[in-house]
């Protein structure tokens, strides 16, 4: 099926460390969805955002809406244990309201 | 937590056999979305439910079935499962309304079924 790119697929950081992941897409979409997945879990939403270019904050966590819309960027700050995970981006199809999942990046934080 | 719930949580099924596994979505939601997640890989969208009626569907084939309750509450039915179906089935609420923010999906623990 359809699935966005998201780079790097998966990452080990030390505790306090910045994290930057991406999300492309061929396509252009009007809402980006940041979300984190914990294993047997569902996903959970982190950060919404509806308008290109946008930069939008979670607490410790930063999300932007490219310009072009075919990208999104999550931005991790002063990473902490509880932090691994994987996170997902989500892409909204303006023709069929469907969400388009990326691959996955599996974060590993080293105490 | 979202408010969304998914029975049950884990299912184990024989090869040809059939399946339901249910959702209750988020209080005021009228949409319910469906999607698939295997192992190691993002989920992929089934099928959605606004308002009782189909609105969508993913690249699925008719074995894949649904259905959506006046209350939004919602039913995944897989007839004649194949091995591939084992998988996490994820079900996720939204608003359903004209706002940006009525598309958010808000998803519930998800189902393992398991066909062996």
């Amino acid at each position: 099926g359809q699935q966005l790119n998201q780079s790097p697929q998966s990452m080990f950081i030390q505790e306090g460390e910045d994290v930057s992941m991406n999300c492309t897409s061929s396509s252009i979409f009007n809402t980006w969805l940041w979300y984190k997945q914990d294993p047997g879990e569902g996903p959970v939403l982190l950060i919404a955002l509806y308008k290109a270019g946008e930069l939008t904050s979670n607490g410790r966590l930063t999300a932007q809406f490219g310009i072009t819309r075919k990208d999104s960027f999550l931005n991790i700050s002063a990473s902490i244990p509880s932090d691994v995970g994987i996170y997902f981006c989500a892409g909204l199809d303006p023709g069929t309201y469907k969400y388009i999942f990326g691959t996955g990046t599996r974060l590993k934080v080293l105490a | 937590e979202t408010g969304v719930t998914q029975s049950p949580t884990h299912l184990i099924k024989t090869r040809g056999q059939q399946v339901t596994l249910r959702c209750s979505s988020q209080s005021g939601h009228n949409t319910v979305s469906w999607y698939q997640q295997a192992l190691g890989q993002g989920p992929q969208f089934i099928f959605q439910y606004y308002r009782e009626e189909e609105n969508g569907r993913g690249n699925f084939p008719p074995r894949f079935s649904g259905l959506q309750f006046p209350n939004y509450s919602s039913e995944l039915n897989v007839n004649a499962l194949e091995l591939d179906d084992s998988a996490l089935y994820l079900c996720a609420s939204s608003p359903g309304g004209r706002g940006q923010r009525d598309t958010e999906a808000f998803f519930g623990q998800g189902t393992r079924l398991t066909v062996v």
